[in-house]
């Protein structure tokens, strides 16, 4: 069962373009909703998160979009630079008890952003 | 450390052999997280810890897979008569609240 549903697999973009990510999750006791960014070789790095009491949250050219009603979340890199190619990781989670907030992830999508 | 840290990066190994997996977390985070990722997949949560004890095993797999932790300090996950199915990236995080830290990972390959 796959609980955080993300999409595309992959997506190429030009230099100076927008990069959309889209995951859709099914728990509704989800209260926590991250974006994970991954370099080959790499572990995943926090790059965003959001809690659903909030819209939209923007740091710098990273933007999270929510939709609580429709259970779903995206993640918009404004002017994509090469840099940016990496994979990224949509996840989820709840608390667990104790400090168990235990992380449910999509798929990942692997972003080429060309020169 | 600064960050997370595990050990080995690589380790390959013949099936049907033990092997162990290190992790050294941040300093002062209490919680530690064991997570699987299998080519081309997301991260599969394998099992928690809250200082030396384990309240949340569900995601291992199978009784092959077992993991340790001394007091709020170093992991160990070990992984007996291993398979090829086993081969993937372990990776390691820490947490003192919500913000995981994770590892670089250790690629496990089983030939």
């Amino acid at each position: 069962q796959q609980q955080v549903k993300q999409s595309p697999q992959s997506l190429i973009v030009q230099k100076g373009g927008i990069s959309i990510i889209n995951c859709a999750y099914e728990n509704t006791a989800f209260d926590y909703f991250p974006w994970y960014q991954q370099f080959p070789g790499k572990g995943p790095a926090l790059l965003i998160a959001i809690r659903p009491d909030v819209s939209e949250k923007k740091e710098g050219r990273f933007t999270i979009s929510f939709n609580k009603s429709a259970k779903q979340f995206s993640l918009h890199i404004m002017d994509s630079q090469p840099g940016d190619s990496a994979t990224y990781f949509c996840a989820a989670s709840t608390y667990s008890g104790g400090s168990n907030y235990k992380l449910t992830f999509g798929k990942g999508t692997l972003l080429t952003v060309n020169p | 450390g600064a960050g997370v840290s595990q050990s080995p990066s690589n380790k390959v190994t013949e099936k049907g052999k033990d092997v162990e997996l290190r992790c050294d977390p941040i300093s002062g985070h209490t919680a530690l997280y064991w997570y699987r990722q299998r080519l081309g997949q997301g991260l599969e949560f394998l099992i928690y810890f809250q200082g030396n004890s384990a309240p949340d095993k569900s995601g291992l797999p199978s009784d092959r897979f077992s993991a340790e932790r001394t007091g709020e300090s170093v992991s160990t996950l070990t992984i007996q008569r291993t398979q090829q199915e086993d081969s993937a990236v372990y990776l390691c995080a820490s947490s003192l609240r919500r913000e995981a830290f994770f590892g670089q990972g250790t690629r496990l390959t089983v030939v």
